[in-house]
């Protein structure tokens, strides 16, 4: 069946570090890939989204590139801040599995002033 | 838009018990409702998918008649926990699946709901 795997955590960077969470997938089909947020208290929040090979998608300073060859979807990000601080989960959703997110197990990342 | 409300976001209940947890889907229809449990630093686990007005498909080791999901309307639908036990005790999340304002399918998710049984 599909599979999520992302690096384990915790992760701590210092403040305007540079962040890469890596996350490879296993899936049949052609599957959209996706980031979620959660920040400490609060809901799942979607970060970023891809939905086709070399596909990038982007959003308040984070990249992922879906990258059908290695079946990877690595988050990255340029500079952190504290306020990034949160666990970040990458997912996938494919049709062959009703639609629903199949998540990997979460990165959190704690950012030091 | 595309808000996706969930009720109560804590509860605490004696073991034995029965709890209900509401998720409804404020600004769009929601034709798709998926249920996940999240254990403490785990990752969400799919628990059951249920299309309104249809029974729910649960996951494999998933309960049915521990966990019961009804999705009545195409905005509300709940899981009530049946006669709940302190392993049970866990962050409850929904999230809706269906057609935005824009005509374009969206996916959002609840913040959640942490249930603790005594």
């Amino acid at each position: 069946g599909d599979s999520v795997t992302q690096m384990e955590g915790p992760v701590t960077l210092s403040e305007e570090a540079f962040l890469t969470i890596n996350c490879t997938y296993t899936a049949t089909g052609y599957p959209s890939l996706f980031w979620y947020v959660q920040y400490p208290g609060e809901g799942l929040q979607l970060l970023l989204k891809a939905t086709k090979a070399d596909d990038k998608g982007s959003n308040k300073g984070f990249e992922a590139t879906y990258r059908k060859e290695t079946t990877s979807f690595h988050l990255e990000k340029g500079s952190v801040q504290v306020s990034d601080s949160a666990v970040y989960f990458c997912a996938l959703r494919n049709s062959n599995s009703g639609y629903a997110l199949n998540f990997g197990k979460g990165t959190s990342l704690l950012v030091t002033p | 838009g595309a808000v996706v409300s969930q009720h109560p976001s804590w509860v605490i209940c004696k073991s034995g018990t029965s709890v209900k947890i509401e998720c409804r889907s404020l600004d769009f229809q929601a034709t798709t409702m998926f249920w996940y449990r999240q254990f403490p630093k785990q990752s969400l686990m799919l628990m059951a998918t249920s299309n309104e007005g249809s029974k729910a498909t649960y996951e494999q080791g998933v309960e049915k008649d521990k966990f019961l999901i009804n999705h009545a309307s195409l905005t509300l639908s709940t899981l009530t926990v049946t006669s709940a036990h302190p392993e049970d005790s866990s962050f409850y999340i929904c999230s809706a699946s269906g057609d935005g304002l824009s005509g374009a399918n969206v996916l959002t998710f609840g913040a959640g709901s942490r249930l603790t049984v005594l």
